[in-house]
């Protein structure tokens, strides 16, 4: 009954640190989301895979990179972290594209 | 552009009492989501909807193409049920679009 599982639930970072967001799925979703949700704004897609083996660019894909490592799994990468973001991030997975059925708890993310 | 606004931004009632939350878009839309996200910051999908009305339990969903606009009923309000509410629309083929939400608490 797992659904969308992500890590870590809270992290704080200093600035210029890196450090990647993992998810997984287990409903055998072919699609994937990255969001960030800031205060006072809607959620925001970062990056989704349509399928294994691709992935595309959302609303604010600055400064992260993805990675769609097989069918179940997602993972979200900040190269160099900077104060702007951070953020609450979910992940997301859906049958179809553009169409998030079931997210992740979120993971909030400081960077000092 | 798509744009979602939601109102009331924060909506305080009793336990019992009947509650609407709306939700305006801008252009014409395939699909149209309600999500509620838990004082944990959990976030489930409630509804999915293109047209008339869906009903889940004491939740009641209703979308009026012509107006560009949606409700999101709960009936018998129960403290459980203070979350925070979100409309997202999806135009074409486009991703969805995410309303702000509406914070709802009810009071014992």
């Amino acid at each position: 009954n797992a659904g969308v599982t992500q890590t870590p639930k809270f992290q704080v970072l200093k600035t210029g640190q890196s450090m990647t967001l993992q998810c997984a799925q287990d409903m055998n979703h072919n699609s994937m989301y990255w969001y960030r949700q800031d205060p006072g704004m809607g959620l925001r897609l970062i990056y989704y895979s349509a399928s294994e083996g691709t992935t595309d660019k959302g609303e604010v894909p600055n400064g992260y990179n993805v990675s769609r490592l097989n069918k179940r799994e997602f993972s979200l990468r900040l190269e160099s972290a900077a104060p702007s973001q951070t953020s609450v991030y979910f992940c997301a997975s859906g049958s179809d594209t553009y169409q998030p059925q079931h997210f992740g708890d979120g993971t909030r993310l400081s960077i000092l | 552009k798509n744009e979602v606004e939601q109102s009331p931004q924060n909506l305080t009632a009793q336990e019992g009492e009947f509650i609407t939350i709306n939700c305006s878009y801008s252009v014409g839309i395939s699909a149209l989501h309600w999500l509620q996200q838990h004082p944990g910051g959990g976030i489930v999908s409630l509804f999915m909807l293109s047209s008339g009305k869906k009903k889940h339990g004491r939740l009641i969903a209703t979308i009026n193409i012509q107006e560009k606009h949606s409700s999101l009923h709960i009936t018998a309000s129960h403290p459980r049920d203070s979350a925070v509410y979100i409309c997202a629309t999806r135009f074409g083929n486009e991703k969805l679009t995410f309303g702000t939400g509406t914070r709802l608490t009810i009071i014992p």
